[in-house]
């Protein structure tokens, strides 16, 4: 069954505008991670966060966790049409052998 | 490095026929999974392992197979094709569970008619 839930389901924007996306899922974690996939194409890791972390940061992307929530949050800065694509929050669990979860994801539409 | 390579990148097969979908990696990855990804669910998993001979199933394994000889290779197999397995098939790998992220191939677009 699917794990994470992504909010919302599609998101357009302009160019410069910054782009939030939500993510919430069911169980325990051990980490959880952010994919983007462009039209057609496979998914790209983009980052990773631990379940004892609250905020990490890679370049333009900012994610949050709040684990008594059992949710996350994806912000991209400073959005170009580059960053049109669909983005994945996936789990990993944090019990026997460890696979990932996916979400049905976030459509981002960014106009120049 | 070339990652995760996945052949083919497309294929149409009858309904009752019987393929391999390809994968393999060249990064002494431990753990490698197979997902399918149909519209508006996601990617779902099907069928994963976690070291050389060692698999296991996932979400939605039936009409799948799967067997790890090598480190490298992690084929899936389709033993009689039937319509609701048209869908995009995605294979990835990571070091470890918990220890990193996972690496995507490019996806084998599959119709069964």
């Amino acid at each position: 069954s699917q794990q994470g839930e992504e909010d919302p389901q599609a998101l357009s924007i302009q160019e410069g505008e910054n782009a939030t996306m939500n993510c919430s899922y069911k169980t325990s974690i051990n980490n959880l991670q952010w994919y983007r996939q462009n039209s057609g194409r496979g998914l790209v890791h983009l980052i990773l966060i631990r379940s004892n972390e609250r905020e990490k940061h890679s370049g333009r992307l900012r994610v949050t966790l709040d684990t008594s929530k059992k949710s996350s949050s994806l912000l991209i800065t400073a959005s170009r049409a580059a960053d049109t694509a669909s983005y994945f929050c996936a789990t990993e669990g944090d019990s026997g052998y460890s696979t990932l979860t996916f979400g049905k994801g976030t459509m981002l539409l960014v106009s120049p | 490095n070339a990652g995760v390579t996945q052949t083919p990148k497309f294929q149409v097969l009858k309904t009752g026929q019987s393929m391999t979908l390809q994968c393999a990696q060249d990064m002494n990855h431990e753990y490698m999974s197979w997902y399918r990804q149909d519209p508006g669910m996601g990617l779902r998993l099907i069928h994963y392992s976690v070291g050389a001979g060692i698999t296991d199933q996932g979400e939605v394994p039936n009409g799948y197979n799967v067997s790890r000889s090598t480190t490298e290779d992690f084929p899936l197999r389709l033993l009689s094709a039937a319509p609701s397995q048209t869908s995009v098939y995605f294979c990835a790998s990571t070091i470890q569970g918990g220890k990193g992220g996972y690496t995507f191939g490019s996806g084998t677009r599959l119709t069964v008619v």
